[in-house]
């Protein structure tokens, strides 16, 4: 049963730490999102990418959020420094191009104190 | 901003009766799907109905689209306490393939057995 992963499942740290979070997409899904949700905004868009390029991440703080995928099997969330407004649950999801599904992850809940 | 408005914001209901939630959006769609997501879970897709269709159905799910009205519903019939959830609509960006989705508040439904 092909499923997205992510690890950490919870993440504990403290301001100014650095967060790294990753994602195993399907495999064979050649389209990566990066969302995160709070109880304040809901569900928001980070990042996407498509065959590994960064096709947008404009929902970023670029200062501070980078979004990789260094081969396909792996994709990287990084905060560097965090902050406690970065707390959250973020959600990595895949899905083909040529599809409209999207497949979630279990989601990845930081708490920045 | 949020593209997808869900109605009503929360639904309690006895076991077997029906659940209808509704979700207005605001631009042109080419799609609309609804996902449901468990307590500390991740987000599952339920359904999708294109902008062509008007109404679509899934086992005990059924999905109307409305585009004149930029509103969907989503019904679930003889619902069941493994129900208990919250459901949200998404709409996905303008542009072909699997783009990046918007998505609204939720409905938190519980079915009470």
């Amino acid at each position: 049963d092909a499923r997205v992963t992510q690890t950490p499942r919870h993440k504990v740290t403290e301001m100014g730490q650095e967060v790294t979070m990753r994602c195993q997409p399907i495999l064979g899904h050649n389209t990566v999102f990066w969302y995160r949700q709070t109880m304040m905004q809901g569900l928001e868009l980070l990042a996407y990418f498509r065959n590994r390029a960064p096709l947008d991440d404009s929902g970023m703080p670029k200062d501070r959020f980078s979004a990789e995928m260094p081969d396909a099997t792996l994709a990287t969330l990084k905060i560097q420094p965090s902050e406690p407004r970065d707390s959250a649950v973020y959600f990595c999801a895949s899905g083909l191009s040529n599809r409209d599904t999207q497949y979630f992850g279990p989601g990845t809940r930081l708490t920045v104190l | 901003s949020q593209q997808g408005e869900e109605d009503p914001q929360a639904l309690s209901i006895q076991e077997g009766e029906n659940a209808t939630m509704n979700c207005s959006y605001k631009t042109s769609i080419n799609n609309l799907q609804w996902y449901r997501q468990n307590s500390g879970r991740g987000l599952v897709h339920l359904i999708l109905i294109r902008s062509n269709e008007r109404e679509k159905h899934s086992g005990r799910l059924r999905v109307t689209l409305d585009t004149s009205k930029k509103s969907s519903s989503l019904l679930i019939t003889a619902s069941r306490a493994a129900d208990t959830a919250s459901y949200f609509c998404a709409t996905g960006w303008s542009g072909s393939g699997n783009t990046p989705l918007v998505f609204g508040k939720g409905t938190r439904l519980s079915v009470i057995a």
